[in-house]
């Protein structure tokens, strides 16, 4: 089935630092959500955006929606321990009403 | 408040086997999806329903099938397993619109054997 595009698979950063994700897709969405999914547990909402251009911030993670709607991005700004896990970045467009998921990345934080 | 509940948490089957995966949603949610998720991969959509009447279908086989209860829990339905099938099953119920208010249950694990 279409997955958007998340890359690298994994990464690997330092207590403290920021990181960026980014999120592509070759359909328009009319929702871009981002979730965070830790082991044994379900994908948690962290932000969803619903407009063109739109920038939501929720705490230290930062989320736009790009002018395109083709594409979207999260950053995560002076990371912490708690920050690992799997993020995944879906689109909605409503119809099948249906989200469809990139197939994640992994973020790991050295303390 | 509870939050979506799925039940087994864990399950083993045999190739050729059926199962049945419940889930009951946030209380007062009318619409519950399923999502399949293999290791590795982000959720695939399987079905979508919303006051018992099917709304959304994925690209999955006729084995695969569901339904909505009055009090709006639902079951996810698999007959003749095959060893593809092992995979986290997730269920997500919402109120409606906008489609950030999906959430997202913590799965059933299938194993097929």
């Amino acid at each position: 089935g279409q997955q958007l595009n998340q890359s690298p698979q994994s990464m690997f950063i330092q207590e403290g630092e920021d990181v960026s994700m980014n999120c592509t897709s070759s359909s328009i969405f009319n929702t871009w959500l981002w979730y965070k999914q830790e082991p044994g547990e379900g994908p948690v909402l962290l932000i969803a955006l619903y407009k063109a251009g739109e920038l939501t911030s929720n705490g230290r993670l930062t989320a736009q929606f790009g002018i395109t709607r083709k594409d979207s991005f999260l950053n995560i700004s002076a990371s912490i321990p708690s920050d690992v896990g799997i993020y995944f970045c879906a689109g909605f467009t409503g119809a099948n009403s249906k989200l469809t998921f990139g197939k994640g990345i992994t973020l790991s934080v050295r303390p | 408040d509870a939050g979506v509940t799925q039940s087994p948490t864990h399950l083993i089957k045999t190739r050729g086997q059926h199962v049945t995966l419940r889930c009951s949603p946030i209380s007062g949610h009318k619409s519950v999806s399923w999502y399949q998720q293999v290791l590795g991969q982000g959720p695939q959509f399987i079905f979508q329903y919303y006051e018992k009447e099917e709304r959304g279908r994925g690209n999955f086989p006729d084995r695969f099938s569901a339904r909505q209860f009055p009090n709006y829990s639902s079951e996810l339905n698999v007959n003749a397993l095959l060893l593809g099938d092992s995979a986290l099953y997730l269920c997500a119920s919402s109120g409606g619109q906008p489609a950030g208010g999906y959430t997202f249950g913590s799965g059933t694990r299938l194993t097929v054997v």
